[in-house]
């Protein structure tokens, strides 16, 4: 069974700081991995799709990097922003090797609560 | 591009009561999967839809239920409901499936009493 799990569960860092969200999952054998944020009380925000042949995709400010072998992914934001906060979600989708029947299914981690104080 | 739009946004019932929860996913997009949110367990899949099909399911009761329109429109039905079905329910709509990037809509605020 999949786990995904991500470090540190909250961080608070001044504003202009770069920093690091962490997720690893148990089973290497991912079709891809997605970074997503949450604001309180909404929806997901999708912010960046790895699939498992690429090792990094960045967008803006954002780096999402992964290692599939060891099952771990990395964010990094630079000069953060008090608009940054919000809790940072990891999720990763099984492979081609999963039977099959796990095509459109997420399994998330428990998120990493960023709050980036000016 | 409209995004993907879920109704209706908060919901009050009772214990014993059913309930619909509407998902209309973005233009082109034919998966549609729905998650329950939770404080203590997170995010958990419900099911995953794909031109009408159950894909997928994932570890909750039968009282969990949906369907998919041929316009892509789903639907997810809860019956029986329980105070533990309190939950924020989140609906993902993606263009063909697994190699693509999951669009969430807003959610349904579904409060049990």
């Amino acid at each position: 069974k999949q786990e995904v799990t991500q470090i540190p569960a909250a961080l608070s860092v001044p504003e202009g700081e770069n920093l690091v969200l962490n997720c690893s999952f148990t089973d290497s054998a991912i079709y891809n991995l997605q970074w997503f944020r949450q604001d309180p009380g909404k929806g997901l925000t999708s912010l960046l799709l790895i699939q498992s042949s690429q090792r990094e995709q960045t967008s803006g400010r954002l780096n999402a990097s992964l290692d599939k072998s060891s099952g771990r992914s990395t964010l990094y934001i630079a000069a953060s922003q008090p608009g940054d906060s919000a809790t940072y979600l990891c999720a990763v989708r099984l492979g081609a090797d999963a039977g099959g029947t796990s095509y459109g299914k997420l399994t998330f981690g428990q998120g990493t609560i960023l709050t980036v104080h000016p | 591009k409209a995004g993907v739009t879920q109704t209706p946004r908060y919901l009050i019932k009772t214990r014993g009561q059913q309930v619909t929860l509407s998902c209309s996913p973005i233009s082109g997009h034919r998966s549609v999967s729905w998650y329950q949110q939770t404080p203590g367990q997170g995010l958990q899949f419900l099911f995953e839809y794909f031109s009408e099909t159950q894909r997928n399911k994932g570890n909750f009761p039968g009282r969990f239920s949906g369907r998919q329109f041929s316009n892509s429109r789903s639907e997810m039905n809860v019956s029986t409901l329980e105070l533990g079905d309190s939950a924020l329910y989140l609906c993902a709509s993606s263009r063909l499936g697994r190699a693509d990037t999951q669009y969430f809509g807003p959610g349904t605020r579904l409060t049990v009493l």
